[in-house]
């Protein structure tokens, strides 16, 4: 089975910088991924990492050390319409397919 | 705009009966995943369709079932219906069962009263 953690909640200020951590275990690892979800919306692809090290995205960064079974998402210049719930998912190629585990999501608030 | 459609937005409806929720793919996409969000819990993998056949199967109740048609649409037929059924349920679409960035569809909200 797959095991994703991520904090439940997190508050940063307009214009800074926040991380978002994700620890995970999985048998069959092919790939993390972070999406974006408003309330009540669907998720929007943020980010996917396979291989170790630093993906960058404009203002969003992913991280990713496979050996140690971690994630992290930056968000930088933090802006009051990135409030929303960032969801960690793992990939695992188990029994031919390709199924995504999804972590229960951090929300993220931004305040002025 | 994902390209995944969903209808409909909203269903509300009583205990024991049975509702049909419908996805459509992107365009040239084959693979059709269902997932079930409730408050307490995150997205929930249900089952995945590739080309018209069951693909992969997650935490689907035995009342729950799915389809997905020569057209490639889905529909996620739901049974026997429980309060506790009350949720978001998605639709997800990639191109192929090896590609991992699905696409979202906006949703539909289940209310079971």
């Amino acid at each position: 089975g797959q095991n994703i953690d991520q904090p439940t909640e997190m508050t940063a200020t307009e214009g800074a910088i926040v991380q978002i951590n994700c620890t995970y275990q999985t048998s069959g690892f092919n790939g993390l991924f972070w999406y974006q979800q408003h309330a009540g919306e669907a998720p929007t692809f943020l980010s996917y990492n396979v291989l170790d090290g630093l993906e960058e995205k404009g203002r969003f960064s992913s991280f990713l050390s496979r050996s140690k079974g971690y994630s992290y998402l930056l968000l930088k210049e933090l802006q009051m319409k990135d409030s929303a719930s960032y969801l960690c998912a793992v990939s695992d190629s188990g029994a031919g397919s390709y199924q995504l585990t999804f972590g229960k999501g951090t929300k993220l608030s931004v305040i002025p | 705009d994902s390209g995944v459609t969903q209808t409909p937005k909203h269903l509300i409806t009583a205990t024991g009966q049975r509702v049909t929720l419908r996805c459509s793919p992107r365009s040239g996409d084959l693979s059709v995943y269902w997932y079930q969000q409730s408050l307490d819990q995150g997205l929930q993998f249900l089952i995945q369709y590739y080309n018209g056949e069951e693909r992969a199967k997650g935490n689907i109740l035995e009342r729950f079932s799915a389809q997905q048609f020569p057209d490639l649409h889905s529909e996620l037929n739901l049974s026997s219906l429980e309060l506790g059924d009350s949720a978001l349920y998605f639709c997800a679409s990639s191109p192929t069962p090896s590609v991992n960035e699905q696409f979202f569809g906006p949703g539909t909200r289940l209310t079971v009263l």
